[in-house]
């Protein structure tokens, strides 16, 4: 199975630029997709094919990538995204996700 | 707008049949894949399988043997049956529209499913 490594937590202040980065243990092309889970709450999808906005999502988040290594970007941070931030690959078979990074808000 | 909802039993002892539901709304079956992804008490996300829109299935290779997904297109719903349940299939059970290139598009809010004796 494609392996897909998050670092397991950051921390930031408000107004500032995050970068949280998936990387895949063997190529995905550009399937690469972001969600972000708040507690309490189910999956949303922010990001598709590694840099496409999904309907709905503010301009502040950002993908980019391609091959084994993707990056989720917010910028500016706000209060309200605290949350942890998943990726998931659907290239190969069977589909996988990270295993997720925490965002804390200062 | 595109609502998806899980249903079934909260608490299941070892060894039992899981059957869940999964009502959806705002689309068509057979336009949109829908899969499970189940999400063990503050963990990740793990894909199960998907019923695709012209009614295929693929199954995650680590369940494929005890799992089975099905659908009533009449009905909008989607079935997820795994046998052989243990401790370790405790989580909150997610029926998901697939969307573009294979994601995840809207979810459902889950259902929490317990095994234990």
């Amino acid at each position: 199975d494609t392996v897909l490594t998050q670092s397991p937590a950051l921390a930031v202040s408000p107004g500032e630029r995050v970068s949280i980065s998936c990387r895949a243990s063997e190529g995905v092309n550009s399937y690469m997709h972001w969600y972000q889970q708040k507690p309490g709450q189910q999956p949303k999808l922010l990001i598709y094919k590694a840099s496409n906005l999904a309907s709905g999502v503010p301009a502040r988040f950002s993908g980019s990538g391609s091959g084994t290594d993707f990056t989720l970007t917010i910028d500016p941070v706000e209060a309200d995204d605290t949350a942890t931030y998943f990726c998931q690959q659907s290239w190969n078979d069977p589909f996988t996700f990270g295993s997720g990074t925490k965002l804390e808000i200062k | 707008q595109v609502q998806l909802e899980e249903s079934g039993p909260g608490l299941m002892q070892p060894s039992e049949t899981l059957s869940l539901t999964c009502t959806v709304s705002g689309f068509s079956l057979t336009s949109n894949g829908v899969g499970w992804v189940r999400q063990p008490l503050g963990k990740g996300l793990v894909w199960m399988g998907t019923i695709w829109a012209g009614g295929s299935t693929n199954y995650n290779s680590a369940v494929q043997s005890r799992l089975s997904i099905s659908r009533d297109t009449s009905k909008s719903q989607v079935f997820l049956k795994m046998n052989s349940l243990q401790p370790e299939d405790t989580g909150t059970y997610y029926c998901a529209r697939q969307g573009l290139q294979w994601s995840f598009a809207y979810w459902g809010q889950g259902t929490l499913v317990t095994v234990s004796s």
